[in-house]
């Protein structure tokens, strides 16, 4: 079984400011991670993903997560906001076998203040 | 890319009535489904798998005779709430997994809200 912690339930940052979200993950097998990105009343749309490889990947809306798996995490950057990226952010963790279930994070509410 | 189709977005019914949210994946067969629930200012619990010709897989505590999955073809997958009363109101996401591309980022339905007066 996995979980995902993500201590932050609410981030305020100004425009153009570099964000952070934290992402803890907890797994005895291997895994793949995922960043989800939700709009209000909205499905969720997939940011970015890991699954192999280069441990830093990026989205094509300038944020980037990196993976470190000595200390199980996959923060989400972005070196400077937009009001528009304002939204809920889950963090996600999936195993790399059978049905690959997803178990998501309590998420992360992102406001951007102009 | 991949589309997932949910509807109705939203729907408004009385308790004790049934309600019948639809899945559909667009342009890919999707042989696995999952259903989730969220609830306000929380995160999305996994209530049953579904996949295509076969029962669906609930998780704990979820009622499988209250939430009904049917997942009768490679592009639709259904939940039926039955009887529902108002603390089943929440927000109904699916999502779909292509099973012939190697896509791990399933794919998700823009939700449901179901409101029960």
């Amino acid at each position: 079984a996995q979980s995902v912690t993500q201590l932050d339930s609410q981030v305020p940052v100004f425009e153009e400011a570099p964000v952070e979200l934290r992402c803890n993950y907890s797994s005895s097998v291997s895994v793949y991670l995922f960043w989800y990105v939700q709009y209000p009343n909205q499905g969720l749309q997939l940011l970015l993903k890991y699954l192999s490889g280069s441990t830093l990947v990026e989205s094509i809306n300038g944020f980037e997560a990196e993976f470190n798996k000595s200390q199980t995490s996959f923060h989400l950057r972005k070196p400077s906001v937009h009001i528009s990226d304002t939204a809920e952010y889950f963090c996600a963790v999936s195993d790399t076998g059978g049905y690959q279930k997803v178990t998501f994070g309590t998420g992360t509410k992102l406001q951007v203040i102009p | 890319g991949a589309v997932v189709s949910q509807h109705p977005s939203r729907v408004i019914c009385k308790s004790g009535t049934s309600v019948k949210i639809e899945c559909r994946s667009l342009d890919f067969q999707a042989t696995t489904m999952f259903w989730y629930r969220q609830f306000p200012k929380k995160s999305l619990m996994l209530m049953a798998t579904s996949n295509e010709g076969s029962k669906a897989t609930y998780e704990q505590g979820v009622e499988k005779d209250k939430f009904l999955i049917n997942h009768a073809s490679l592009t639709l997958s259904t939940l039926t709430v039955t009887s529902a009363h108002p603390e089943d109101s929440s927000f109904y996401i699916c999502s779909a997994r292509d099973g012939t591309a190697f896509n791990y980022g399933y794919t998700f339905g823009s939700g449901t809200r179901l409101t029960v007066v």
